[in-house]
């Protein structure tokens, strides 16, 4: 049974440039959540979606953050224009669907780096 | 609004010793509380979950307490080892099902 996958592991983007963050939950979830973590420190909630729909995006930053998890296929967390304070370690962590109040699992995260 | 701190400070102890790491929280009444190990470079794990009418659980080496009316955790390591080497993060769930994140204390076990 594969965790969650996360796609790039690394990614590097010059400013102005978009960036596409991929997750794949493990089998059977349906509830994803995307954290951030700047250098130095901790996990910082982005945005918390389910199959076609985003429950709380109280996270995300107003402008340039999207985020989807469609039908079929994974979760994209997607910035626009990025700027050298979006670098950072994205975190995408996946839920069962039969109860949301188990513990999270967490990919190995892609690391982004704006130049 | 809700608030969650972890000792900043690096703990280092010797292999054998016991390590306890504090959790405090603020402007929230969670039903539970989580626990996760991160090693560097690779994402959070989940160690253990207690809730709000358990004073304690226990995990192999691993003990957690939860003080409602303290509003704190208390994180425990018994017989560390130097794999036991982490950051470790206390995390309280919202409403909505997101996680509120401490800033992790990083523990260092000394061979």
């Amino acid at each position: 049974n594969a965790g969650v996958m996360q796609n790039p592991r690394h990614l590097v983007r010059r400013r102005g440039q978009e960036a596409r963050l991929r997750c794949s939950p493990m089998k059977g979830h349906s509830h994803v959540y995307w954290y951030r973590q700047l250098p130095e420190e901790g996990l910082k909630f982005m945005v918390y979606l389910q199959k076609e729909n985003i429950i709380d995006e109280s996270g995300m930053p107003k402008e340039r953050f999207s985020a989807e998890f469609p039908k079929e296929g994974p979760s994209i967390l997607r910035i626009q224009q990025v700027v050298r304070g979006d670098s950072a370690a994205y975190f995408c962590a996946s839920s069962p669907d039969e109860d949301s109040y188990n513990e999270q699992f967490f990919g190995p995260g892609t690391r982004l780096t704006v130049l | 609004s809700q608030k969650i701190e972890q000792n900043s400070e690096a703990l280092n102890i010797q292999e054998g010793k016991t390590a306890t790491l504090t959790c405090n929280y603020t402007n929230y009444s969670p039903a539970y509380l989580q626990w996760y190990r991160q090693d560097p470079g690779r994402g959070p794990v989940f160690l253990l979950l207690i809730r709000e009418n358990e004073k304690e659980k226990r995990k192999e080496r691993l003990k957690v307490t939860f003080d409602t009316t303290l509003k704190q955790s208390l994180f425990h390591i018994t017989a560390s080892q130097p794999a036991d080497s982490a950051t470790y993060l206390c995390a309280l769930r919202s409403n909505t099902g997101k996680l509120i994140f401490g800033q992790g204390t990083t523990l260092q076990v000394k061979p």
